[in-house]
C-alpha cells in the first residue's frame, strides 16, 4: 500500500511569489491535513480537509489556503511568499480524520 | 487549546527501558493523548494513543495518569533505531467532528550504543 506521497520534496522561491504544494493521501483516505514544520516554532496545524471541505483551520494569515479534490488529493497554496514561510510542509492522511495519522516526508520550501 | 510540556531532551541506552514524561494540565474530558515520533529526514510517524486507560501495543506502552494530567510513553527495550523527536499531542475535537493535533516541542531522545 503506498503512503503519502507529497510533491515537490523541494523547491525554492523568492519573496512576493506563490507556490502550491500537492499530497496524494493513502487510498482510501479521505481526511487530509497539512502542518508546517520550522525550527523556531515546530509543527504546526495548517488545516484539515475532508470530503472536499475544510473542516478546521489553524492561525495562519489567509495567504495560506488549500484544497481537496474528488479523489481527496490536496493542495495547499501559499501567495505573496515572505521569507518566514521557509519551512517544512507536512501532508498527514486519515481515513476518518479520528484515528492514526500517516505523514509524507514533506516538501521544503526555502524562500529567498 | 490544551498545551502539553516536554523535557527538551532525554538520553538512555540501547536495551534499557526509556520512560518520555509529558505534562497536559489543561487537559479537556474529550481530548486523546497521541505519541508520534520524528526520525531525521522523516515525517512524524504514530506510536500510541489512548484516553484514560494504559495501553499497549507492539511499539510502546503509554501510563495515563488517574487525573489525566499527564502521561509517560515506555519504551521497553530501546534501540538505536528508536533515536528521534517524540511528541506528546493532545487530539483536540472542534468544530464539525473534525480533529487537529496541537504539537508540543517534542522530547529529542538519544539512545548510546
Amino acid at each position: 500500500k503506498a503512503g503519502v506521497t507529497q510533491t515537490p520534496r523541494y523547491l525554492i522561491k523568492t519573496r512576493g511569489q506563490q507556490v502550491t504544494l500537492s499530497c496524494s493521501p493513502i487510498s482510501g483516505h479521505r481526511s487530509v491535513s497539512w502542518y508546517q514544520q520550522t525550527p523556531g516554532q515546530g509543527l504546526q496545524f495548517l488545516f484539515e480537509y475532508f470530503s472536499e471541505t475544510q473542516r478546521n483551520k489553524g492561525n495562519f494569515p489567509g495567504r495560506f489556503s488549500g484544497r481537496q479534490f474528488s479523489n481527496s488529493r490536496s493542495e495547499m497554496n501559499v501567495s505573496t511568499l515572505e521569507l518566514g514561510d521557509s519551512a517544512l510542509y507536512l501532508c498527514a492522511s486519515s481515513a476518518s480524520g479520528t484515528g492514526e495519522l500517516f505523514f509524507g516526508e514533506g516538501s521544503r520550501l526555502t524562500v529567498l | 487549546d490544551a498545551k502539553t510540556t516536554q523535557p527538551n531532551s532525554m538520553e538512555s541506552n540501547e536495551e534499557e527501558p526509556v520512560h518520555l514524561p509529558c505534562n497536559h494540565s489543561t487537559i479537556s474530558g474529550t481530548d486523546y493523548i497521541h505519541w508520534y515520533r520524528q526520525l531525521p529526514s522523516q515525517g512524524p510517524e504514530y506510536v500510541i494513543h489512548g484516553l484514560t486507560s494504559n495501553v499497549n501495543n507492539r511499539m510502546a506502552s503509554l501510563a495515563i495518569a488517574e487525573d489525566r494530567k499527564s502521561s509517560t510513553l515506555i519504551l521497553h527495550r530501546a534501540t538505536l533505531r528508536d533515536a528521534a523527536v517524540y511528541y506528546c499531542i493532545l487530539k483536540t475535537r472542534a468544530i464539525q467532528g473534525a480533529q487537529k493535533l496541537v504539537f508540543g516541542q517534542g522530547t529529542r531522545l538519544t539512545i548510546n550504543p
